[in-house]
C-alpha cells in the first residue's frame, strides 16, 4: 500500500504567489516524522523541513512551512512568496519511529514558477 | 566541504558488465543508505547500513551487493548489469539514533546501461 501520496504531479504558479504542495500519508504508528525535500533540475536532493508527529506547532523554515493536520494525516508544504528558483521536484517522505531507519518517499510534485 | 560524496557522477556501460559506485560521508553519521531513482523520479530504498551492519535489504536482485568497510563508507557493486538498472543511484546518510535526523544525500550517480 502506498504510504505517501502526492496527488499533484505538476503545478504552475505565478512568481511571488504562495503555493501549497499536498501530501497525505498512511501509518498506524503514533510516532513518526515527516520530511520534505527539493530536487532542482541539477539533481541534488535538498532537505527543506521536518515535522514530528508529536510536535504541537507547525514547522517553519524561512519561506517554507508545513501545514500539519494529524487527524487527516496530511502534511502539506507551503512556500510563501515563490521565486523562480523554487522551480523543482518536491518530495514528501515519512519515517516511522519504530520501524527501521528508512525514509519512504512519495512520487513527487513538479513545481514550475512562472515569471 | 562535501558532506556526502559519491563517485562517479556518470557511469555508462554495456549490458553484462560489473561496476561499482563509491560513497563517503564526513558528517559523523552512523547510518548510510542507497536509494534508486527511476526515470519517473520515484525514489526507492535499496539498502541501509547502521555501524557497518546491514539493517535494510529491500527486494533487490542479488546482483546488487553493498559493502560498508566502516561507518563512513558505503559502496555498491552491481554484477551483470541489465538495461533496467539504468537509473540515478543516491547515497545518503543520517544519524540513526535521532528519528528527526534528515537524510543527507550525495549528488547521485547516473548509471546508463546500453
Amino acid at each position: 500500500a502506498q504510504k505517501i501520496t502526492q496527488t499533484q504531479p505538476g503545478m504552475f504558479v505565478q512568481e511571488k504567489e504562495a503555493v501549497t504542495l499536498d501530501c497525505t500519508y498512511d501509518t498506524s504508528d503514533q510516532s513518526y516524522g515527516l520530511f520534505w525535500y527539493k530536487q532542482p533540475s541539477s539533481g541534488e536532493m535538498i532537505f527543506l523541513i521536518y515535522q514530528g508527529s508529536y510536535d504541537e506547532q507547525n514547522a517553519t523554515e524561512g519561506r517554507y512551512s508545513l501545514n500539519f493536520q494529524k487527524a487527516r494525516k496530511s502534511a502539506n508544504l507551503v512556500i510563501s512568496a515563490s521565486q523562480l528558483g523554487d522551480s523543482a521536484m518536491y518530495f514528501c517522505a515519512m519515517r516511522e519511529w519504530f520501524g527501521n531507519e528508512k525514509l519512504t518517499f512519495g512520487t513527487g510534485t513538479r513545481l514550475t514558477i512562472i515569471p | 566541504d562535501t558532506a556526502v560524496s559519491q563517485t562517479p557522477k556518470y557511469l555508462v556501460t554495456q549490458m553484462g558488465n560489473d561496476k561499482s559506485i563509491k560513497c563517503e560521508q564526513n558528517l559523523g553519521h552512523d547510518t548510510m543508505y542507497w536509494y534508486k531513482q527511476d526515470s519517473k523520479k520515484f525514489l526507492k530504498i535499496m539498502f541501509s547500513y547502521n555501524n557497518k551492519e546491514l539493517i535494510i535489504n529491500e527486494t533487490v536482485p542479488n546482483r546488487f551487493s553493498p559493502k560498508s568497510p566502516d561507518k563512513a563508507h558505503l559502496n555498491l557493486h552491481i554484477n551483470s548489469l541489465e538495461l533496467g538498472d539504468s537509473a540515478v543511484y543516491f547515497c545518503a546518510s543520517s544519524q540513526g539514533t535521532a528519528k528527526s535526523s534528515p537524510l543527507h544525500f550525495g549528488n547521485g550517480t547516473r548509471l546508463t546501461v546500453t
